[in-house]
């Protein structure tokens, strides 16, 4: 079975700073990886998808990497605004299940 | 389009009553999910649909839930009896294809 791992479960970071959010799973076998955000009381808000044929997906201040032969993804926030306080998670699909396994998500601070 | 629209946000009810939540999803897509959210368990999918018809519902806890899809832009989640550990929050998603998914605002469920 599929296992999604992300470390840390929580980061605080001053605002300004560039940070790094991480994500392993068990099987290289994924169909895409997502990473999402959630607010509290919220629901999920898709950042970045990246297709398992892809290295990487760009979106702002947001960059995802994906090394699926190592089953490793990251997202890179530049700039760290207080606005980017949230949870987020990472989720991988796998081919012909249509399901996305879930991490349990890193909760971040950005702090003023 | 306004998203995944779920109902009601909240609900709260006695164990042992009958619980029905709702989910429009995005007009088009053809795939309806059904996830439970707990701080033990994380994000977990229960059920999903492809153009009305279930196809996966092996993450059912138990036979006290069933899901329905009469047509393309209504579900339903209904649990008969509740108890107090189906407490959590009961997201909804759609996708167009087994691509991106996108979540509804959740429904938080208190079984007292």
């Amino acid at each position: 079975k599929q296992e999604v791992t992300q470390i840390p479960a929580a980061l605080s970071v001053p605002e300004g700073e560039n940070l790094v959010l991480n994500c392993s799973f068990t099987d290289s076998a994924i169909y895409n990886l997502q990473w999402f955000r959630q607010d509290p009381g919220k629901g999920l808000t898709s950042l970045l998808l990246i297709q398992s044929s892809q290295r990487e997906q760009t979106s702002g201040r947001l960059n995802a990497s994906l090394d699926k032969s190592s089953g490793r993804s990251t997202l890179y926030i530049a700039a760290s605004q207080p606005g980017d306080s949230a949870t987020y998670l990472c989720a991988v699909n796998i081919p012909g299940a249509n399901n996305l396994f879930f991490g349990t998500g890193t909760r971040l601070t950005v702090i003023p | 389009d306004a998203g995944v629209i779920q109902s009601p946000r909240h609900e709260v009810t006695e164990m042992g009553q009958e619980v029905t939540l709702r989910c429009k999803p995005i007009s088009g897509h053809d795939y309806l999910f059904w996830y439970r959210q707990t701080m033990m368990r994380g994000l977990e999918l229960l059920i999903y649909f492809n153009n009305n018809v279930p196809i996966d519902d092996s993450g059912m806890p138990e036979d006290r839930f069933s899901a329905k899809m009469p047509n393309a832009s209504f579900s339903t989640l209904k649990i008969q009896p509740s108890e107090p550990r189906d407490s959590a929050v009961y997201f909804c998603a759609s996708s167009f294809g087994e691509i991106q998914a996108f979540f509804g605002q959740g429904t938080r469920l208190t079984v007292v």
